[in-house]
C-alpha cells in the first residue's frame, strides 16, 4: 500500500491523557499536513510541514498540540490533556510542494469520555 | 470567517439525474480550487480540480465550472449512480504564500443521496 497511513485508527480516552498519532506520509511527498474533522463539517486546517520544517499553524493548534516530522519522513501529533471538545477524525494528508493535490489517509479518530 | 461557501448542506437525487453543488469564495488569491468525495469512515479523495485560467473542466460524469468575476464554483455530476452516494467538500489553496502552496481551505460539505 502506497497511499498515506495513519495509526491508530480510532482511539478512545479519558479527559485529561495525552494521545499521540502517527502518520506515515507518500515516500515521494515533501509536504505533510494534519487536518482536524469533527461530524458534518470539513476539514479544518491544523499544520503542515515541509520536509522536516513545520512551515504554519493554525490558531486551532492550542498549546495542548504539538506536531512534529524530526526526519521529514514520518509525523507525530500529541495531544496533552485531552478534553472532550478534542474528540474528532484527525486527519493526515501529503503533497508534492509543486502541487495543490493532497492525498489523504483514512484518518485516526480520536474519543475523549 | 468562512472563507469558502458551500451549498446546499444535503442533496437528494434520482438515479440518472444530475447532481449540482455550488461554492463561493473570498479571497482572490486563491488559485487552485478542488472538490474532495468522502465516505463514510474514510478520509476525503480528490474528484477534479481546476485553476482559475479556465472556466470549465471535465473528467467523465465530473464536471467543474467555474466563474472568477462571481467567485464562484460549481460541481456537476451527469447522470448521478447510487454509488456517487457520499459527502462532496469544495476547496480553495491560496497561491504562491511566501513563495510556495499554502495550504486547503474546505467548505463544509454537501451530502449527495442518489436513489435508485
Amino acid at each position: 500500500d502506497t497511499g498515506v497511513s495513519q495509526d491508530p485508527r480510532h482511539k478512545i480516552t479519558k479527559r485529561g491523557q495525552n494521545v499521540t498519532f502517527r502518520c506515515d506520509p507518500i515516500s515521494e511527498h515533501n509536504r505533510l499536513y494534519w487536518y482536524r474533522q469533527t461530524l458534518g463539517q470539513g476539514p479544518e486546517f491544523l499544520t503542515y510541514f515541509q520536509n522536516e520544517a513545520q512551515l504554519e499553524k493554525s490558531r486551532l493548534l492550542s498549546d495542548r498540540f504539538s506536531a512534529e516530522r524530526p526526519k521529514g519522513s514520518f509525523s507525530t501529533l500529541e495531544i496533552q490533556r485531552t478534553e472532550q471538545g478534542d474528540s474528532a477524525m484527525y486527519l493526515c494528508a501529503s503533497s508534492q510542494a509543486s502541487t495543490g493535490e493532497l492525498f489523504f489517509g483514512e484518518g485516526s479518530r480520536l474519543t475523549v469520555l | 470567517q468562512q472563507q469558502v461557501k458551500q451549498s446546499p448542506q444535503s442533496l437528494i437525487v434520482q438515479k440518472g439525474g444530475i447532481s449540482i453543488i455550488n461554492c463561493a469564495y473570498e479571497n482572490t488569491a486563491f488559485d487552485y480550487f478542488p472538490w474532495y468525495q468522502q465516505f463514510p469512515g474514510k478520509g476525503p479523495a480528490l474528484l477534479i480540480a481546476i485553476r482559475p485560467d479556465v472556466s470549465e473542466k471535465k473528467e467523465g460524469r465530473f464536471t467543474i465550472s467555474f466563474n472568477k468575476s462571481a467567485k464562484q464554483f460549481s460541481l456537476h455530476i451527469m447522470d448521478s449512480q447510487p454509488g456517487d452516494s457520499a459527502t462532496y467538500f469544495c476547496a480553495a489553496l491560496r497561491a504562491n504564500y511566501g513563495g510556495s502552496q499554502g495550504n486547503l481551505i474546505f467548505g463544509k460539505g454537501t451530502k449527495l443521496s442518489v436513489k435508485p
